[in-house]
């Protein structure tokens, strides 16, 4: 099992990004595809997640109406776009794989958001 | 929320020793629903323990998760040095997923 995060980004405060992360090796619909981010020096926090044959995303509350996390099933691809960008969105931000209600068993590479003037 | 503390911040050992991490839930995490992580510098998080006390794939028995309820160990026996890393907790049964702050393990 693979996930490959698209590269990193510098972007604007008040825009939007979109970070992708394409899956090899097993299954991809059945397990859940979440998002976690890693600002600077600190923890790490979940975002969201979605089980691409279900199709409903689930969000954090801190996030809620800034996040969109969807998946392709074709490609196997699941994405993450944050919205209102501020500086206290840089972070790196991380794709895992888990099972429904499971550990977070394969992790992509991290993909680094700077939010820069 | 499901808030997961963990302590101590930093642990400074020596290798060859053991170490031992606290990660205290704010409430119960339901069927020991509680896993740990290591990560190292520039590096995704690795998945360790499972189920509070369930070893991932290929994860050496030096390390021994337990625990149940509020209160959760990680131990690793003999460290080496490729264990000096940081050590996150996490709970998955109640969404949020939340992760405990880290502990971060560095040489004495």
């Amino acid at each position: 099992v693979q996930l490959v995060q698209s590269g990193a980004e510098v972007k604007k405060p008040g825009s939007s990004v979109k970070v992708s992360c394409k899956a090899s090796g097993d299954i991809f619909s059945s397990y859940a595809f979440n998002w976690v981010r890693q600002a600077p020096g600190q923890g790490l926090e979940w975002m969201g997640g979605i089980i691409p044959m279900y199709g409903r995303p689930n969000y954090g509350q801190r996030f809620q109406g800034r996040v969109t996390i969807n998946a392709d099933e074709s490609t196997g691809t699941a994405y993450m776009e944050l919205s209102s960008l501020r500086s206290e969105d840089t972070a790196v931000y991380y794709c895992a794989r888990s099972v429904e209600l499971g550990p977070f068993d394969y992790w992509g590479q991290g993909t680094l958001i700077t939010v820069s003037p | 929320e499901i808030v997961l503390t963990q302590s101590p911040g930093t642990l400074s050992l020596s290798p060859g020793e053991s170490a031992t991490f606290s990660c205290r839930a704010s409430e119960s995490v339901s069927s020991n629903y509680l896993a740990w992580y290591q990560q190292k510098r520039g590096q995704a998080p690795r998945l360790l323990i499972f189920g509070a006390s369930s070893r991932a794939t290929g994860i050496p028995d030096r390390f021994t998760g337990r625990g149940s309820g509020t209160d959760f160990t990680l131990t690793i026996s003999r460290l080496e040095p490729e264990d000096f890393a940081v050590y996150h907790c996490q709970q998955y049964i109640s969404s949020p997923y939340t992760f405990g702050q880290g502990t971060k393990l560095e040489i004495k």
